[in-house]
């Protein structure tokens, strides 16, 4: 089982829709967790961090945590083609050693 | 957010050449790392640093090098480049959040390497 698990897409919606991206993670001691954006040929860039349980919002973006169940979750509302990416989840399993252990990454593919 | 840097942003080299890999950060992060990205792959970890004088091996075993003499200095060094070696190296360093968030990493632009 991979530390963090994400569905490797891609993931197709219609402009202006609701885009919904999933997570697990198998450490129970995770403690924080990230979502970043990469788009083809370019480097991740952080778009959410949330470390409480419950939604966390930004603009567009909503985060959700649920740490019993072992998953994070992201919305982005009102899609645009221009989120077309894949999106990374990340977990900061400790702040001692390597600080992120990162998923492999859902594409999202937005329709025109 | 950080100001991280990576040179070249490509480099095409012919194989048994030895090449460096710039990053060098400004924001006097402790934390760096050193990422090997295939097209459409996931993020490999192949070094990391704590510090000046800390170096440690990732998750992916690699022939590269790295040192760290300076903190905002972290460079990637291949000896003999090869074929498979052929990939994006991504640098990134590390903060801690505020309010017990634990740490998030920021990304260089990345260099891609072509090695004939």
């Amino acid at each position: 089982q991979k530390e963090v698990e994400q569905n490797s897409g891609p993931l197709s919606v219609p402009e202006g829709a609701i885009a919904s991206l999933n997570c697990t993670y198998s450490d129970r001691g995770s403690q924080s967790f990230f979502w970043y954006r990469q788009y083809s040929g370019k480097s991740p860039e952080l778009i959410m961090f949330i470390y409480s349980n419950g939604d966390k919002e930004d603009g567009r973006f909503t985060a959700q945590l649920n740490k019993a169940s072992q998953y994070v979750s992201l919305l982005i509302r009102d899609s645009q083609p221009s989120d077309s990416a894949t999106y990374l989840c990340a977990v900061n399993r400790d702040t001692g050693r390597r600080a992120l252990t990162f998923g492999s990454g859902t594409r999202l593919q937005v329709q025109p | 957010e950080a100001d991280i840097y990576q040179t070249p942003r490509y480099l095409v080299i012919g194989t048994g050449k030895k090449i460096t890999l710039e990053c060098s950060q400004t924001m006097g992060h402790d934390k760096m790392y050193w990422y090997q990205q295939d097209p459409g792959m996931e993020l490999h970890l192949i070094h990391y640093s704590y510090g000046v004088n800390s170096t440690e091996k990732g998750d992916l075993s690699s022939e590269s090098t790295v040192s760290r003499i300076r903190t905002e200095h972290f460079p990637l060094t291949l000896e003999s480049a090869r074929p498979s070696h052929t990939s994006q190296y991504l640098c990134a360093s590390s903060e801690f959040l505020a309010g017990g968030g634990g740490e998030t990493q920021y990304f260089g632009p990345g260099t891609r390497l072509l090695v004939l």
